[in-house]
């Protein structure tokens, strides 16, 4: 499935560093969600953008920055992260014609060190 | 609050038989959706099959379908034939006009040869 693309697939950062994840969809698509997965934790949502702005952050903490710069990208900046942050970041878009349904990219593995 | 609740954490099924994995919800909503996403090792969550509450006819895609039974509040999901390539997690997930998906902790399907 190539609707929704994430890069990088995998990423290893020292906890002093900053990154960026990309998300990219191709679906004509309207909201943009940034999910975070630990292993044996619920699927975590982090932010929801619709339309490019915010409507959600779940008391996300702000070394994890969400940029929407239009409808098609969606970027998780990263910075000073902490050990606890390695997980699987996945993002998600939907939008019209089945606005409820979510389609989700391949995801990046992060390991914070 | 809407909840969806998985309760077997794991399953093993042989090849090419049939297997069901169990999901309840809770909502006071009569107008919501539900779906089954299958999340193989390559990580990508992928939509396995949708259903719209106010239909009463099963959704099914080939090998998957669900039974739906709304005043249970019952969503499983049946693989028939089941194949190796079916050996994923899956999660159960609903949605309301709330514009908020919600996702159970998920099953983890185990194919035996």
């Amino acid at each position: 499935e190539t609707g929704v693309t994430q890069t990088p697939r995998h990423l290893v950062m020292g906890m002093t560093n900053k990154k960026s994840l990309k998300c990219e969809q191709h679906l004509g698509h309207n909201a943009m969600y940034w999910y975070k997965q630990s292993a044996k934790k619920p699927l975590e949502l982090m932010f929801v953008y619709s339309l490019e702005e915010r409507v959600e952050n779940n008391s996300v903490p702000s070394r994890f920055s969400p940029e929407c710069p239009n409808s098609s990208h969606l970027f998780l900046h990263l910075h000073t992260l902490q050990p606890e942050d390695s997980a699987l970041y996945l993002c998600a878009s939907k939008g019209w014609p089945r606005r409820e349904t979510q389609y989700f990219g391949p995801g990046t593995r992060l390991l914070v060190l | 609050a809407q909840t969806v609740t998985q309760s077997q954490p794991e399953m093993s099924v042989q090849e090419a038989e049939t297997v069901t994995l169990s999901c309840t919800y809770d909502t006071s909503e009569s107008d919501y959706y539900l779906f089954w996403y299958k999340q193989p090792p390559s990580r990508q969550m992928i939509l396995v099959i949708r259903q719209e509450a106010y239909k009463q006819q099963n959704a099914t895609e080939n090998r998957f379908s669900v039974n739906f039974q709304k005043a249970a509040k019952s969503f499983s999901l049946k693989i028939s034939d089941s194949q190796l390539g079916d050996a994923a997690m899956y999660f159960c997930a609903y949605y309301n006009r709330d514009d908020k998906i919600i996702f159970g902790k998920g099953t983890r399907l185990h194919i035996l040869p």
